[in-house]
């Protein structure tokens, strides 16, 4: 059960160069994220998949796309870098659980990507 | 709008306790509590939903005052292996888009030492 997988870990580009950070998780959940993180910003939701067939917009999507390929696995592409794109880039997954009326969403983090871009 | 965390940095000896807090200006539904190491991935500790009850495990527990939107971690008795980035993150609905969009704060940076 390896969880949430991201490749690659690290990944150079030069400004104009594009590509697809991509994602899978094996834990059957619905849902699927993209955080970016930059130093003293903390975690910034970028694009999210509520469920299978669905994308939605977070707070910084400008720059990037993204596919929700099938239930297991959610890529992030970019399709023009640009040196403020240099970041460490996270996917997620979660399933909500509902206890007792409540809903419960705990979101499982992958290992990151690195990118810098040139 | 991004909560906020206080402190931004804390240093302490084993076995001191501490305490992170989490405000935001506006109301929330719930309060997630990760925990990240330096080079590594956000782990989950906890989760407070409006309406909850206070969560805990071993050493570690918060508590949720929903009319002050405001949350607190609370370490007892620290170990070196506290150590590391806490990040707590909002929503603001349970149902719908922003059930799924949580807001992280800026992190609160956690040193143990011996």
């Amino acid at each position: 059960n390896a969880g949430v997988t991201q490749t690659p870990k690290f990944q150079v580009l030069k400004t104009g160069q594009s590509m697809t950070l991509q994602c899978a998780q094996d834990m059957n959940h619905n849902s699927m994220y993209w955080y970016r993180q930059d130093p003293g910003m903390g975690l910034r939701l970028i694009y999210y998949s509520a469920s299978e067939g669905t994308t939605d917009k977070g707070e910084v999507p400008n720059g990037y796309n993204v596919s929700r390929l099938n239930k297991r696995e959610f890529s992030l592409r970019l399709e023009s870098a640009a040196p403020s794109q240099t970041s460490v880039y996270f996917c997620a997954s979660s399933e909500s659980i509902t206890d007792q009326g409540l809903i419960y969403n705990e979101q499982f983090f992958g290992p990151g990507t690195r990118l810098t871009v040139l | 709008q991004q909560p906020v965390q206080s402190p931004q940095a804390v240093i302490l000896r084993e076995g001191e306790d501490a305490v992170i807090n989490c405000s935001s200006s506006k109301a929330l539904y719930s309060v997630h509590w990760y925990r990240q190491k330096h080079g590594e991935a956000p782990i989950f500790l906890m989760i407070l939903l409006k309406g909850g009850e206070q969560k805990g495990h071993d050493k570690i527990s918060a508590s949720f005052n929903e009319k002050k939107q405001q949350s607190s971690l609370y370490l007892t008795a620290s170990q070196l292996s506290y150590s590391g980035t806490y990040f707590c993150g909002t929503t603001a609905t349970y149902s719908g888009a922003g059930s799924y969009q949580l807001t992280f704060g800026k992190g609160t940076k956690l040193s143990v030492i011996p």
